[in-house]
């Protein structure tokens, strides 16, 4: 049963473009919602996180938008850059669980052509 | 801080070998993790540990050991290796009662 669903597996864009990266997740009772970002060869990184109390957040030229009713969100890259070339996962837990335990999408690579 | 770290960066072993990853954080954190990367499947979650001599199974844990001794290290054995075995390993930490999971750089393993 997977948890988390990421789409797409694959991603190109233009420099400036503005790609769009999805998630759906099942568990209700998640409540923190992670999107990490991993270069070739290093692990990942924390980029931005959502509770469901909001529905958008940004930080920079990322944002993440939540959609609680549809169990959905996504995050956006605003004037894309080919340093942002990198795979994206999203990510969600339960803090009730009192672990954070993540699960994570299967990850999106994404390529921002100059 | 050196964050989390891991060793060795990459290893080659013969199918029925065993190995010890080890994995080590400089942050006082409570929450280790252990989590395996294949092509496709994102990160899945091996073992995990909320403290020194507490270690619960995650999503995939058949064929690996974990103990926490320490609040530092959080080790991943393998006992007998398997070709299924062949995956990045990222090792994760964080503190209790915060959400960001910090991730070392990873161990590559192959193998034959």
């Amino acid at each position: 049963q997977q948890q988390v669903k990421q789409s797409p597996q694959s991603l190109i864009v233009q420099k400036g473009g503005i790609p769009i990266i999805n998630c759906a997740y099942e568990n209700t009772a998640f409540d923190y919602f992670p999107w990490y970002q991993q270069f070739p060869g290093k692990g990942p990184a924390l980029l931005i996180a959502i509770r469901p109390d909001v529905s958008e957040k940004k930080e920079g030229r990322f944002t993440i938008s939540f959609n609680k009713s549809a169990k959905q969100f996504s995050l956006h890259i605003m004037d894309s850059q080919p340093g942002d070339s990198a795979t994206y996962f999203c990510a969600a837990s339960n803090s009730g669980g009192s672990n954070y335990k993540l699960t994570f999408g299967k990850g999106t690579l994404l390529t921002v052509n100059p | 801080n050196a964050g989390v770290t891991q060793t060795p960066k990459f290893q080659v072993l013969k199918t029925g070998q065993s190995m010890t990853l080890q994995c080590a954080q400089d942050m006082n954190h409570e929450y280790m993790s252990w989590y395996r990367q294949d092509p496709g499947m994102g990160l899945r979650l091996i073992h995990y540990s909320v403290g020194a001599g507490i270690t619960d199974q995650g999503e995939v844990p058949n064929g690996y050991n974990v103990s926490r001794s320490t609040t530092e290290d959080f080790p991943l054995r393998l006992l007998s290796a398997a070709p299924s075995q062949t995956s990045v390993y990222f090792c994760a930490s964080r503190g209790g009662g915060r959400e960001t999971q910090y991730f070392g750089p990873g161990t590559r393993l192959l193998v034959l």
